[in-house]
């Protein structure tokens, strides 16, 4: 059974960079595809940006200037960092397995921006 | 504001059918599969329906899915107290870029 478990800071200050991660078990990072996804407090879900095993990404375009997606084989996960955040970023961000839909999911990690 | 249309909010009592609609532009939903979420409350979102009509493993069958054209139905029938959730559509646009619906919330009477 494939698993994933975001981890990283709950708190950023205004400006400065959100980092997650997300790390996989139960299966290999090396097939398909990984996204991240985020659900900001009482609002639907918004899908940040996808990555291949071999480190290919695709971008929500409305957050592409601001997203990067990383992977790691070798530690079998995959990392998000957004910078100059804002309130508006402050959201609950899911990592979720890609195959032709979003079949593994996170249990999501709450980030509030805040100073 | 998504691209794909669902219902604000749905309901019905227990042991009852309901449906959720989910309606695309631009083709979206003629061109590619639709996938269906659960969220219940505090919790991740869970695939209840991929590829229009196809149950992932441990989904019971009270739940389907169905499209024809730009439109996608999510049923549910002999409904229960704990399918009360929050309901996602999704599927793709022409670049491969995710898409989702806004979401509706089913209330169980």
């Amino acid at each position: 059974q494939v698993q994933l478990q975001e981890s990283g800071p709950g708190l950023v200050k205004p400006s400065e960079t959100l980092s997650l991660t997300c790390s996989v078990s139960g299966g290999s990072i090396s097939s398909y595809y990984w996204s991240w996804i985020r659900q900001p407090p009482g609002k639907g879900l918004e899908w940040i940006g996808y990555i291949e095993y071999n480190g290919r990404t695709i971008y929500n375009p409305s957050l592409k200037s601001r997203v990067t997606i990383s992977v790691d084989t070798s530690k079998n996960q995959f990392s998000l960092n957004l910078t100059s955040v804002a309130a508006a970023d402050t959201a609950t961000y899911y990592c979720a397995r890609v195959r032709g839909s979003f079949d593994y999911w996170g249990q999501g990690a709450l980030v509030t921006v805040s100073a | 504001q998504s691209v794909l249309t669902q219902p604000p909010a749905v309901s019905a009592a227990p042991g009852q059918k309901v449906t959720i609609s989910c309606s695309g532009i631009n083709s979206n939903l003629d061109d590619h599969f639709v996938s269906w979420y659960q969220q219940l409350p505090n919790t991740a979102p869970k695939l209840l329906i991929y590829e229009d009509d196809k149950r992932p493993s441990g989904i019971p069958d009270r739940f389907s899915g169905s499209k024809s054209g730009t439109s996608a139905t999510l049923g549910i029938t002999g409904l229960q107290t704990g399918d009360e959730a929050d309901y996602y559509c999704g599927t793709w646009d022409n670049s491969l870029r995710p898409l989702f619906g806004g979401g509706t919330k089913l209330t169980v009477l």
